[in-house]
C-alpha cells in the first residue's frame, strides 16, 4: 500500500478564502504530481515537481499554485477561492527513474467552494 | 500530444460474468500504457501497466490486458468479475520518447464498472 496522504480529505469553504491542500508521501520520491477531477471526467494535471524547489505547471491551467520545499511535502494553495475551482484534487508521487514508474495516488481532496 | 479515450462510460455486468473495458489511445511516440482502478472514496491504484515485450499483461485481482499496436487499443478484461470490483476504471498513457509529456500522465474519461449480483 502506498504511504501517501492527503488533508483535509473534505473542505467546504466560502469564495475568497485562502487554501492549502496538504500532500505528503514516505516513499522519498523525487517526483510528485497535483491532478485535478471533475466527476465523470478524466484527470488532468495541474502541477509537477521533480525534486525539491522544481515545480512546473500542467497541462491544464489553474490558478493554484504549488511548492516543493521538502522532499516529501507538496502542498498545492488558492490564494481566493472561487466556485469553478470545486473539484477533487489527487496527489500523487513516483519515483525518478523513468516515465515507466508506478505513480502511486493519494486519496484525493473534495473542495466544494460556496 | 497523446490522448486517451475510453468507449464506454459506464458497464453494467453481473456477479461471475466476464467484462472487458475497451481503451484506444493515440499518440504520436512510443507510450506506455496503464491501468488504475478508483474505489468509491479512495485514490488510484494500479492494476497494470505494459512497458514492453508481450502483449498480454497481467495485473492484481485477475485483471488482464492486452495491447495492440496496429489498434492502439489496450482493452481490460477479467473472465469473472465479484462485487468488489465495483468501482472506476482508468486507462492512462505516458510517452517514452522524452519531450515535453514526458512523464506525464494523460488519463482517460473513466469507466464505471457495476456488478450487480
Amino acid at each position: 500500500e502506498a504511504d501517501i496522504y492527503q488533508t483535509p480529505r473534505y473542505l467546504v469553504i466560502g469564495t475568497g478564502k485562502k487554501i492549502t491542500l496538504e500532500c505528503s508521501q514516505t516513499m522519498g520520491h523525487d517526483k510528485m504530481y497535483w491532478y485535478q477531477q471533475d466527476p465523470g471526467m478524466e484527470l488532468h494535471l495541474i502541477h509537477y515537481s521533480y525534486g525539491v524547489n522544481s515545480t512546473e505547471k500542467g497541462d491544464l491551467s489553474s490558478e493554484s499554485t504549488v511548492s516543493r520545499i521538502r522532499t516529501e511535502h507538496f502542498p498545492l494553495t488558492l490564494e481566493s477561492a472561487r466556485p469553478s475551482h470545486t473539484s477533487q484534487y489527487l496527489c500523487a508521487s513516483s519515483e525518478s527513474q523513468g516515465a515507466w514508474e508506478t505513480q502511486y495516488f493519494g486519496p484525493g481532496t473534495r473542495l466544494l467552494v460556496l | 500530444a497523446q490522448s486517451v479515450t475510453q468507449l464506454d462510460s459506464q458497464v453494467p455486468v453481473f456477479e461471475e460474468a466476464p467484462v472487458e473495458l475497451r481503451c484506444n489511445y493515440s499518440s504520436s511516440v512510443s507510450v506506455y500504457l496503464f491501468w488504475y482502478v478508483q474505489y468509491p472514496n479512495q485514490g488510484l491504484q494500479l492494476l497494470l501497466k505494459y512497458l514492453s515485450g508481450s502483449t498480454l499483461v497481467k495485473g492484481i485481482n485477475g485483471f488482464e490486458a492486452e495491447f495492440n499496436k496496429s489498434q492502439t487499443s489496450f482493452h481490460l478484461r477479467k473472465p469473472s468479475v465479484h462485487i468488489s470490483d465495483t468501482a472506476e476504471y482508468f486507462c492512462a498513457v505516458i510517452s517514452n520518447a522524452g519531450g515535453t509529456s514526458y512523464g506525464k500522465l494523460t488519463f482517460g474519461q473513466g469507466t464505471i464498472l457495476t456488478v450487480h449480483p
